[in-house]
């Protein structure tokens, strides 16, 4: 079955600390894709980063970092010198492309986690 | 570019009313997809809209939804009657490809607040 889990609820820390949002997925396919959403205030979704199950190799955008470890299903996503405005909930979510073991059914909907809200303070 | 814009942004209704929220997707967008997220839950897929075609409606829970697309542009989302458990923010997506093409990612609305009492 697919499954999107982020096991924590709330993170709070202080301005200038580094934080790590968990993400762990479970899925049938040998093909999948991965995103980060962002939830500020506002309440829009803002896409974040996508991930092929194929591509393996880590990225950094500027004081965002994600590692993608296809042997512990796991795509976790690392603020480094955390700010205020890094306030809000975020989302990780997993679309399944189809494989070997069924064709693909054409459609990329997403499946989430529930979310981890990160609070940081100044 | 516009992004996805979502109307109304809160909706509040009593039980047994009909509501219908409406999503625009970013011109061009063949792809449009709703989801719900209930309180404190995960958000859960609707369906998906290739133009004017429901491409797949697996996540609606019931036929008091229901969803049109017409002439392929924007999209408007029926609850009738409404129950309370509809309660939640409603969120419009929408895409220009699908995986594995580009640009398949899919842009969110800033979502509608139902609030049904």
């Amino acid at each position: 079955a697919q499954k999107v889990t982020q096991a924590q609820t709330e993170i709070s820390v202080v301005e200038k600390e580094d934080v790590t949002l968990d993400c762990v997925y479970e899925t049938r396919d040998t093909t999948y894709y991965l995103f980060w959403y962002k939830q500020p205030p506002s309440g829009e979704l803002v896409f974040l980063i996508r991930r092929n199950s194929f591509d393996e190799q880590n990225e950094i955008s500027g004081r965002y970092s994600w590692n993608f470890q296809k042997s512990t299903s796991s795509f976790n996503f690392t603020i480094t010198a955390s700010q205020v405005v890094d306030s809000a909930v975020y989302f990780c979510a997993l679309s399944e492309a189809g494989g070997f073991t069924r064709p693909r059914d054409n459609t990329d909907k997403l499946i989430f986690g529930t979310g981890t809200r990160l609070q940081v303070f100044p | 570019e516009a992004g996805v814009t979502q109307f109304p942004s809160h909706s509040v209704i009593e039980k047994g009313q009909t509501v219908t929220l409406r999503c625009d997707p970013i011109s061009g967008h063949d792809n449009l997809y709703w989801y719900r997220r209930v309180m404190g839950k995960e958000i859960k897929f609707l369906l998906h809209f290739v133009k004017e075609s429901k491409q797949d409606e697996s996540g609606m829970p019931n036929n008091r939804f229901l969803a049109e697309r017409t002439g392929g542009t924007y999209s408007t989302l029926k609850v009738q009657p409404a129950e309370l458990e509809d309660s939640g923010v409603y969120f419009c997506a929408s895409s220009q490809e699908l995986a594995p093409k580009r640009n398949y990612e899919q842009y969110f609305g800033p979502g509608t607040r139902l609030t049904v009492t």
